[in-house]
């Protein structure tokens, strides 16, 4: 069965840091690409960030670009995202995703984890 | 803005039949893909390139797509099927993903 479970998520203040980490199992690890997708509170599901097999190629959206970096550790089977300058709009709860390698980019997701910034 | 768009809401009648349809630009190169969304539940993947369910999902949900358009349609609406749908595709350059905004169904 697979199974993602992040941890991480806190209450920071403005300008602050938080690492993410995303522990999977239940399939082979470092065959998939990996993306982060975020919720804002009462708001839509968005796309992060993504990761390939390896971890050589990253892609990341215009909002988090600069700001947050996607790393994985295939030995560990774990996915991480380094979240630096935090804003009052990245408050979310954040899910990690696997990405199929076909034709569904986010077919399993984990419970997410709460990033809350405020002052 | 996401690029893929959604309506904002639909209802339905329990027992009768509702589709919701999601468009971008994205989903003439790529397949779309639904995802229900239950209150503080993580996404659940419902239909997937086109017209496959994933297992466990009920046959009255099914899928289609046409140009820039997919549909999810539920045959038979429960109430438990009251939920956000939200569709997905990689972008047009394949790197990144886009979602729509989200539908919420409501059985009635």
């Amino acid at each position: 069965e697979v199974q993602l479970v992040e941890s991480g998520g806190a209450l920071v203040q403005p300008g602050g840091s938080l690492r993410l980490s995303c522990a999977a199992s239940g399939f082979t690890f470092r065959s998939h690409w990996m993306h982060w997708v975020r919720q804002a509170p009462g708001k839509g599901l968005v796309w992060v960030a993504r990761i390939n097999s390896d971890g050589t190629t990253t892609k990341y959206a215009d909002s988090v670009q600069g700001r947050f970096t996607v790393s994985r550790d295939n030995a560990k089977n774990t996915l991480y995202l380094q979240m630096t300058s935090l804003r009052s709009e990245d408050t979310a709860v954040y899910y990690c995703t696997r990405d199929s390698m076909t034709t569904v980019p986010t077919d399993y997701w984990g419970q997410g984890t709460l990033v809350s910034v405020s002052s | 803005s996401s690029e893929l768009t959604q309506d904002p809401a639909v209802s339905v009648a329990l027992g009768q039949t509702v589709t919701i349809t999601c468009q971008g630009d994205s989903l003439r190169s790529y397949y779309a893909n639904w995802f229900q969304q239950r209150p503080g539940q993580a996404p659940v993947l419902v239909m997937f390139a086109k017209n496959n369910r994933p297992s466990g999902i009920p046959d009255r949900f099914s899928g289609s797509s046409s140009g820039n358009t997919a549909s999810l349609t539920v045959t038979g609406a429960q109430a438990e099927d009251e939920a956000d749908y939200y569709c997905n595709s990689r972008d047009s350059s394949g790197d990144h993903v886009v979602f729509g905004g989200g539908t919420k169904l409501s059985v009635l």
